[in-house]
């Protein structure tokens, strides 16, 4: 069974602050990794794409990759009250997305 | 911006009953997706579909489950028998592209299922 493991939270950010989520997966041959954000009763709403090791940054948000560690996380820069949500880890295999049980961000004011 | 879009918002049936949700991809999506979320759970995979057939389904799909484009713009999930534990939230997804890199699905706002 091909597995996604995150963090479940909820992971505590202070307003102004650097959230770190992580992600780890088992099938090696992934080769699209993604971060979606979900808000409670929501649908998954794309935040960023990743395939290259290596950083990728868009705006506040910064995804790191690691295939040899099997490694995803995702960056939150000067977290918002706005950013306070579930952060889905999904990797692709076989033409089907594979999601992480989603890590629980709350930003305090 | 073009978006996928789920009808209906909430559905309410009783058990044993059949259920059709409804989803409009993106217009010039080729690749579409079935997947479902049980309340407090993981969003788990149910089905793909391209060129007007299943491309991979996964062990919750089975006899009881069936996909359907009728038409140029319509993506159906039909479930023939309902059961208590097929009360989620299910969300239809598309893509324009299956390539590492050009194959970002978009979620459409779900559809809530009760069964009774």
């Amino acid at each position: 069974q091909k597995e996604v493991e995150q963090n479940s939270g909820p992971l505590s950010v202070p307003e102004g602050a650097i959230a770190s989520l992580n992600c780890t997966y088992s099938d090696r041959v992934s080769q699209s990794f993604f971060w979606y954000r979900q808000y409670s009763g929501k649908s998954p709403e794309l935040i960023m794409s990743i395939y290259s090791n290596g950083d990728k940054e868009d705006g506040r948000f910064t995804a790191q990759l690691n295939k040899a560690s099997q490694y995803v996380s995702l960056l939150i820069r000067d977290s918002q009250p706005s950013d306070s949500a579930t952060y889905l880890c999904a990797v692709k295999s076989w033409g089907k997305l594979q999601f992480g049980a989603g890590t629980q961000v709350v930003v305090t004011p | 911006e073009p978006e996928v879009t789920q009808t209906p918002s909430h559905q309410v049936t009783q058990m044993g009953q059949e259920v059709i949700l409804r989803c409009v991809p993106i217009s010039n999506h080729l690749y579409f997706y079935w997947y479902r979320q049980i309340l407090g759970q993981k969003v788990e995979f149910l089905v793909s579909f391209y060129n007007n057939e299943i491309s991979e389904k996964s062990e919750i799909f089975d006899d009881q489950f069936s996909v359907e484009r009728p038409d140029g713009s319509n993506f159906t999930l039909k479930i023939r028998s309902t059961k208590l534990e097929d009360s989620a939230m299910y969300f239809c997804a598309s893509s324009d592209q299956e390539g590492a890199g050009t194959d970002t699905q978009y979620f459409g706002p779900g559809t809530r299922l009760t069964v009774l």
